[in-house]
């Protein structure tokens, strides 16, 4: 399995927080994305990484914002948490453009 | 730009029967297509990808996707289904061109019935 960790795995947040979920991995991999899956939308893009500093934004990227210093870690953050953002939360890797994703496994974001 | 539509949100067979989920793309160069199975309460696992080389492409389960440019599709299929194939089934796109990313359909709910 692609070494790929998602932090947390479950969090519950008030309204008007920022929060940041964080994803690592271990395969040196150049793409990371993170993508929100809710019941009747699939997986939806928020925001992807193709490289370090270089990030670009998906189809659902209003509220959240990423960064990447450094290869391993791909950070996303709800800048002020709402109850429309209440979401699973999954982040990606892939080699490069083209290539397979492998998945971490999810974090539950309650926002309340 | 790219994007991927899965034709049916839920899909019933019985056990032994024939599996075909359904998937139409769209894109403005080749694509790479991919299918992805997710069981309950974990992340999404690759079945199988087509990369431009065979059309028919061969994935784990005994799944495979056969990819066919008129009709624009990558549909996955099953010869017999299994109780334990009951997950939801994810096709996605991706291009090999600057500023893509993968981009995932809505997903197709199998349910198996004895």
């Amino acid at each position: 399995d692609a070494g790929i960790t998602q932090s947390p795995r479950h969090k519950v947040t008030e309204t008007g927080t920022p929060v940041t979920l964080r994803c690592h991995q271990t395969e040196n991999h150049r793409y990371m994305y993170w993508y929100r899956q809710d019941p009747g939308h699939g997986l939806r893009l928020i925001h992807y990484s193709y490289g370090v500093k270089d990030t670009d934004k998906g189809e659902v990227s209003d509220g959240y914002s990423v960064s990447r210093s450094k290869t391993e870690d791909f950070l996303l953050t709800l800048e002020s948490a709402t109850s429309s953002q209440t979401s699973v939360y999954f982040c990606a890797i892939s080699r490069d453009r083209g290539e397979s994703a492998f998945f971490g496994q999810g974090t539950r974001l309650t926002v309340v | 730009a790219q994007s991927v539509t899965q034709l049916g949100s839920h899909v019933s067979v019985s056990e032994g029967a024939l599996v075909l989920l359904r998937c139409n793309y769209s894109s403005s160069v080749p694509p790479y297509l991919f299918w992805y199975v997710q069981y309950p309460n974990q992340g999404l696992q690759l079945l199988l990808k087509y990369t431009s080389a065979a059309t028919l492409v061969k994935g784990i389960n005994g799944f495979e996707a056969e990819f066919k440019k008129s009709e624009t599709s990558f549909h996955l299929t099953k010869p017999s289904a299994h109780m334990s194939d009951a997950a939801e089934y994810f096709c996605a796109v991706s291009l090999n061109q600057a500023g893509t990313a993968l981009i995932f359909g809505k997903g197709t709910t199998l349910s198996v019935s004895s």
